[in-house]
């Protein structure tokens, strides 16, 4: 168990509809980072919030959109859900000034039909 | 912007064998870190080690070094004494330092690695 939980592990749904990925951060850890990973992509760097605030956005389409609450868990609503949206998404957190590396959950794993 | 470029899509190794996995990147900033991470079939993203780039001696985690060289922006992974647990992909990953809380960890497409009884 890394300590950053990722629900739920899957999620299948038919395009058009909109689902929520939830993700609660390793104790201690005020950056929550989602990433999207697909076959052909990659990982590719969604958005990044920090103790709330949104703080970097990467390749996230419009159509998508993430929160941090108060207790720093995250999540990901992402709507209209097309077929191409079927991928692994994985949250990440971190703490600042420490060592730089993402402890990862075990991720969502969206089919859209 | 910075990139990180894995140009081997895949490698097979033999168990107990050596095998070392490339990868290069591209950044105009002198303060980084590097990373290697591993995704067993499980999915599970897994630190596999961390270089610092104003260090200029190599990471080393017990069977896992690298091969950092801040010149000509390489960073190789070996691999010594492959087991069949090693068999996962693996992706290079660079963080800019410094940044505060705007950091990102950008990564490359990945190799997948196959380690043969």
């Amino acid at each position: 168990d890394s300590g950053v939980t990722q629900t739920p592990k899957h999620l299948i749904t038919a395009t058009g509809q909109r689902v929520t990925l939830r993700c609660s951060p390793r104790s201690g850890d005020l950056s929550v980072y989602w990433y999207q990973q697909s076959l052909d992509q990659g990982l590719q760097f969604l958005i990044q919030y920090y103790n709330g605030e949104e703080r970097a956005k990467g390749n996230i389409l419009e159509r998508f959109s993430a929160q941090q609450f108060p207790d720093l868990h995250s999540e990901l609503n992402l709507s209209s859900l097309e077929l191409g949206d079927s991928a692994l998404y994985f949250c990440a957190s971190s703490a600042p000034w420490q060592n730089y590396g993402y402890t990862f959950g075990s991720g969502t794993r969206l089919t859209v039909v | 912007a910075q990139t990180v470029t894995q140009s081997q899509p895949e490698m097979s190794v033999q168990e107990a064998e050596t095998v070392t996995l490339s990868c290069t990147y591209d950044t105009s900033e002198n303060n980084y870190y590097l990373f290697w991470y591993k995704q067993p079939p499980s999915r599970q993203m897994i630190l596999v080690i961390r270089q610092e780039a104003y260090k200029q001696q190599n990471a080393t985690e017990n069977r896992f070094s690298v091969n950092f060289q801040k010149a000509a922006k390489s960073f190789s992974l070996k691999i010594s004494d492959s087991q069949l647990g090693d068999t996962a992909m693996y992706f290079c990953a660079f963080i800019k330092l410094y940044t505060g809380a705007n950091s990102k960890l950008t990564f490359g497409k990945g190799i997948t690695l196959s380690v043969r009884p």
